[in-house]
């Protein structure tokens, strides 16, 4: 079956637009969740969706944002971008928001911002 | 909150070493741990994962890691490397209400042919 898929895969955005970054999961699964990969923070987590609904949150400002349609795809929204969001954003899908279920992560939507 | 720590930043083996990476975690209560992979270029994947029962865990492509509870360690292992297994290697915990995971800082693995 088809992997997690996230589109797109390269972006380069200025300082000061926004950006929506997309994710589909596994056909079947619906708990989403977004993480952030940078060199010098590593993965850190941002959000978590299942059935349309934010259920966690990691520690980033309210221009981090997201949403969760009825299909379980993802959306990430990042607006007034600075360079530190410079990043590889990841998308995880899982079965159901259960801890230990296995996240099956994307390749990611590499994000520069100049 | 849980959190996990991998003290070897970067590794670099010939192949046909033996591997083991270390992962230690700050919660003493029950655990699960995680070990992913990432590939250059590719998705994190998963490598193996300890919930409960036998602390030595076996996981793909010849990985195992053993928990010790007494040691807070979750350590991977792999007796004999291959040149693709060249990748980073991270360890995580998941926290918070379970539904996401805490990540190590990653360890570098370059294996040399």
């Amino acid at each position: 079956k088809a992997g997690v898929t996230q589109t797109p895969r390269y972006l380069i955005k200025t300082r000061g637009q926004q950006v929506t970054l997309s994710c589909s999961p596994i056909s079947g699964h619906r708990s989403v969740s977004w993480y952030q990969q940078t060199p010098g923070q590593g993965l850190q987590f941002l959000f978590e969706y299942f059935s349309e609904t934010q259920r966690n949150k990691g520690n980033f400002p309210g221009r981090f944002s997201g949403r969760q349609f009825s299909n379980s795809r993802s959306e990430m929204n990042v607006s007034t971008l600075e360079l530190g969001d410079s990043a590889l954003y990841l998308c995880a899908s899982s079965l159901v928001p259960r801890e230990g279920t296995e996240a099956f992560f994307g390749q990611g939507t590499r994000l520069t911002v100049v | 909150a849980q959190s996990v720590s991998q003290h070897n930043h970067h590794v670099i083996l010939s192949e046909a070493a033996s591997l083991e990476l270390g992962c230690n975690y700050s919660y003493g209560g029950t655990v699960n741990l995680f070990w992913y992979v990432q590939y250059p270029g590719q998705h994190l994947q998963l490598l193996l994962k300890y919930f409960s029962g036998d602390p030595l865990v076996k996981g793909i492509k010849g990985f195992e890691a053993e928990f010790i509870k007494s040691k807070f360690s979750f350590n991977l292992r792999k007796p004999s490397v291959q040149w693709s297994d060249t990748a980073e290697y991270f360890c995580a915990v998941p926290t918070g209400s379970a539904r996401q995971l805490t990540f190590g800082s990653g360890t570098q693995l370059t294996v040399l042919p």
